[in-house]
């Protein structure tokens, strides 16, 4: 059973750029957590998903940035018009259930944006 | 909104001795968890605890949880250098849909 697999490992844009960031869950995983981290900090919650719903976006900026978890396929966050401060890593985690029955995150590899 | 908090945030110490680190969390839940990260890695899940006065141990680390108190202790027994990353606790936040909420992390380096 694969993990939680994010690609690309590594993204660098411009300013101004779009920046797609995808979150293959781990199989039978429905529940999909998406949070950022800056250097030396912790992780800052952005948005939690399932399958086709958004439970949950209050971490997440209302203005260029989206996410998505379609029936098929895997979960996207979407940064349009990138700005320097957009650069961190963005870790995906996912669990089958949801965290109301007490579950653990598995968490992705994470994506390291760069915004030039 | 459910805040995390953890202290101490860096902790240098030295093999053989005992530590602890505290999380404190400002509004009722009775599940939190424990992840640890290495430097440039992803996290990896410790321990869960889902019930007032829980206590999980894994060789020299041990978690328990307090929900009257809304506090989280992580032990540190006789240290080893392997145990150097950053530590995380998390809480799921009731209020808010279930999404789970991370402190700071407590860097912890230990010195040979």
């Amino acid at each position: 059973n694969a993990g939680v697999m994010q690609n690309p490992r590594h993204l660098v844009r411009r300013r101004g750029q779009e920046a797609r960031l995808r979150c293959s869950p781990m199989k039978g995983h429905s529940h999909v957590y998406w949070y950022r981290q800056l250097p030396e900090e912790g992780l800052k919650f952005m948005v939690y998903l399932q399958k086709e719903n958004i439970i949950d976006e209050s971490g997440m900026p209302k203005e260029r940035f989206s996410a998505e978890f379609p029936k098929e396929g895997p979960s996207i966050l979407r940064i349009q018009q990138v700005v320097r401060g957009d650069s961190a890593a963005y870790f995906c985690a996912s669990s089958p259930l949801g965290s109301h029955k007490g579950e653990k995150l598995f968490f992705g590899s994470g994506t390291q944006l760069s915004v030039l | 909104e459910l805040k995390v908090e953890q202290n101490p945030l860096f902790l240098s110490m030295q093999e053989g001795k005992n530590y602890t680190i505290y999380c404190n969390y400002s509004t009722t839940s009775d599940r939190l968890y424990w992840y640890r990260q290495d430097p440039g890695k992803s996290l990896e899940s410790l321990f869960v605890l889902l019930s007032n006065g829980a206590v999980k141990q894994e060789g020299r680390l041990m978690a328990s949880l307090d929900t009257k108190a809304r506090l989280s202790t992580l032990h540190i027994t006789a240290a080893v250098h392997d145990l150097s990353a950053t530590y995380f606790c998390a809480v799921d936040d009731f209020i808010g849909d279930d999404k789970i909420i991370f402190g700071k992390g407590t860097r912890l380096h230990i010195l040979p």
